[in-house]
């Protein structure tokens, strides 16, 4: 069973404009939600987390949000830049354990 | 400041040979995991350690994976006998102890090609 789901394998945005990735989670006791970045031929890279007591967090270009009662959060970035152009995973961790559950991935690309 | 070192880069060998995949994790991290990376499954973890203890074996697909860490700056997978459907990028990781949203550092990863 597919605990965390990323449903858009890819995504393309103009440069300048908001990226917006999705992700779907289906366990409640979830405490953790991370996003990672990946370029190719490269291990994925934190970027940014939440904590599921709190609805934001930013950093700079990026921030997320998390809705519990969905079981959704988003990440966006703004402004997007060519270098943002990346697969993005979403993570989610804690319900009783130290493992991260991942998702599939978005495909970001990000065009001038 | 070292990250998370994998070799080798690149393997290839053939059906049923032995492969041997090798980790070394930052300094002072007390967690260790292995993931493997495919097209139809995405990110999946094999197994992860704690203090060089394995904690939790349950994505080991089978028999023919074993892992060990025999201490804080080391750790292997092993696939014996390799086979065709074992093709992938396995990634190692590491993290400090701490609450479970301290992030986990990736290596660049191991691409296995078995012929």
């Amino acid at each position: 069973d597919q605990q965390v789901k990323q449903n858009s394998p890819s995504l393309s945005v103009q440069e300048g404009r908001i990226s917006i990735l999705n992700c779907d989670y289906t366990n409640s006791m979830f405490d953790y939600f991370l996003w990672y970045k990946k370029y190719p031929a490269e291990g994925p890279t934190f970027l940014i987390s939440i904590s599921s007591i709190k609805d934001k967090n930013e950093d700079g270009r990026f921030t997320v949000f998390l809705n519990k009662s969905a079981k959704h959060l988003s990440l966006h970035i703004v402004p997007s830049q060519p270098g943002d152009s990346a697969v993005y995973f979403c993570a989610a961790s804690g319900a009783g354990t130290d493992k991260l559950i991942f998702g599939t991935g978005t495909r970001l690309q990000v065009f001038p | 400041d070292a990250g998370v070192i994998q070799s080798p880069r690149h393997e290839v060998t053939e059906m049923g040979q032995e492969v041997t995949l090798r980790c070394k994790p930052i300094s002072g991290h007390d967690y260790l995991f292995w993931y493997r990376q495919t097209m139809m499954r995405g990110l999946e973890l094999l197994i992860y350690f704690n203090n060089n203890v394995p904690i939790d074996d349950s994505g080991m697909p089978e028999d023919r994976f074993s892992a060990k860490m025999p201490n804080a700056s080391f750790s292997t997978l092993k696939i014996q006998p390799s086979e065709p459907r074992d093709s992938a990028v396995y990634f190692c990781a590491s993290r400090s102890t701490g609450p479970s949203n301290q992030p986990q550092h990736f290596g660049d990863g191991t691409r296995l090609s078995i012929l």
